[in-house]
């Protein structure tokens, strides 16, 4: 049974480049959730969708973070450019109607 | 500069004693709670919920309370194990506040537990 599949599970790049983590939310989920954890902030949520289209994206930094939900199986985040502050876990959720979010393993990444 | 990040709550527990983790929640519109346990270099995973109809649910060795009154949400360990280390999170889901169809969970700053062979 498939939990939440995140790719890739570490991330290491240089200020400037762009950065896309993916995420396969579990199967017959409708809502998707993406969240940043860090020693400083604690998690924190970035985006979520629902039923492939974004509710509420306040939680998104700025502009260089963009998120999509092509299909019900795939998003993906990303960031142009990175800076060594994005430098954090990446989380993503998926839950069923509002029900428990369950998350995947998470991309752990490091801008220098 | 001297960097400050959070410092989380720490709970030491000798094996084999009960623990409590407590929380407290800001929104009294709050109508659905949860624990998450996340273990280190793993992603938070679902432990036990509750609603706000209930003030206390039962699992596996796990017992969450609920009391709306004072806004406070406890998760009680029976007989805590070496793997029961982790950091425990608490969220909570307003959305009858929010708003139909709002799925977003409010995370605390979680605890560490540690446990004491």
């Amino acid at each position: 049974d498939a939990g939440v599949i995140q790719s890739p599970r570490h991330e290491v790049t240089e200020m400037g480049q762009e950065v896309t983590l993916r995420c396969k939310p579990i199967s017959g989920h409708n809502s998707l959730f993406w969240y940043r954890q860090t020693m400083m902030r604690g998690l924190e949520l970035l985006i979520y969708f629902n039923n492939n289209v974004p509710i509420d994206d306040s939680g998104m930094p700025e502009d260089r973070f963009s998120a999509k939900m092509p299909n019900a199986s795939f998003s993906t985040l990303k960031i142009q450019p990175s800076e060594p502050r994005d430098s954090a876990v990446y989380f993503c959720a998926s839950s069923f109607k509002g029900n428990t979010q369950y998350f995947g393993p998470g991309t752990r990444l490091t801008v220098l | 500069g001297e960097s400050v990040g959070l410092h989380l709550p720490t709970l030491s527990v000798q094996e084999g004693d009960n623990s409590i983790i407590n929380c407290a929640y800001s929104n009294s519109a709050s109508d659905y709670f949860i624990w998450y346990k996340q273990e280190s270099g793993k992603g938070p995973q679902f432990i036990i919920d509750i609603r706000s109809n209930m003030d206390k649910r039962q699992g596996q060795r796990v017992t969450v309370l609920l009391n709306k009154t004072v806004k406070h949400l406890s998760l009680q360990i029976a007989a805590t194990q070496p793997g029961d280390s982790a950091v425990y999170f608490c969220a909570e889901n307003s959305n009858g506040a929010s708003g139909a169809g709002s799925y977003q969970l409010t995370f605390g700053k979680g605890t560490k537990l540690s446990v004491i062979p």
